[in-house]
């Protein structure tokens, strides 16, 4: 079975430090991995995507960015955070695109 | 940007009676239409998908319809139970971008 681990579970960080939050899946070789982020209360907003490793691709401009290190690592990062990027930040991966998206724990930010 | 319309913002519904969740898209080209439960704290989970050879699909008290001339789709759900009381978001997406794109949620609550 597969499994996806979101880390940390929770961040509360100052404006202008950096970030990075990790994802691993295991059970599954070559995964589309995905970055969502999402407002308390909101919608989920597609950050970044990835179908192979070492490539990713950005969908929205927030000041944060992404790499797949490994095949089975997603890690988001930013080396200044704002105040904006509070929230609750998702990964999730699927077999291919198209298919179900299996979404992480998540991780809260609150940026002070 | 391609925007994903969901209304209604909040659902208040008998228990035992049914609800409807409804959903437009912009992107003619859009091809696959799930739907996502999120309960409070929690990760979203896919309740039901539709792709855009189909016009109507069903699955344990959930049907989903789509219409692709009007660009829109709809989750219904009969019978509804307080386990039913959450968050539920539509998405669309295209098969060349990669992208989902999700509408603004609608919070489900189930009256005893």
């Amino acid at each position: 079975a597969q499994t996806i681990h979101q880390w940390p579970v929770a961040e509360i960080k100052a404006v202008g430090s950096p970030l990075s939050l990790g994802c691993t899946i295991k059970g599954k070789s070559s995964p589309n991995l995905y970055w969502y982020w999402q407002a308390t209360g909101g919608t989920l907003q597609q950050l970044f995507y990835s179908i192979t490793v070492g490539q990713v691709e950005s969908v929205v401009q927030l000041n944060l960015s992404a790499s797949r290190p490994k095949d089975d690592q997603f890690i988001l990062s930013t080396e200044k955070l704002l105040l904006s990027h509070s929230g609750f930040y998702l990964c999730a991966w699927s077999r291919d695109w198209g298919d179900e998206q299996y979404f992480g724990p998540g991780t809260r930010l609150t940026v002070l | 940007g391609e925007q994903v319309e969901q209304l209604p913002s909040i659902l208040r519904v008998q228990e035992g009676s049914s609800a409807s969740i409804n959903c437009t898209y912009e992107n003619s080209a859009s091809n696959y239409f799930p739907w996502y439960k999120q309960e409070p704290g929690e990760n979203p989970k896919l309740i039901i998908d539709i792709r855009s050879n189909m016009e109507r699909k069903q699955t344990q008290g959930l049907i989903v319809l789509l219409d692709k001339k009007a660009k829109r789709f709809s989750l219904h759900i009969t019978d509804t139970q307080p386990g039913d009381s959450a968050m539920y978001f539509c998405a669309a997406s295209v098969d060349s971008n990669y992208q989902l794109i999700w509408g603004s949620g609608t919070k489900l609550i189930i009256k005893p």
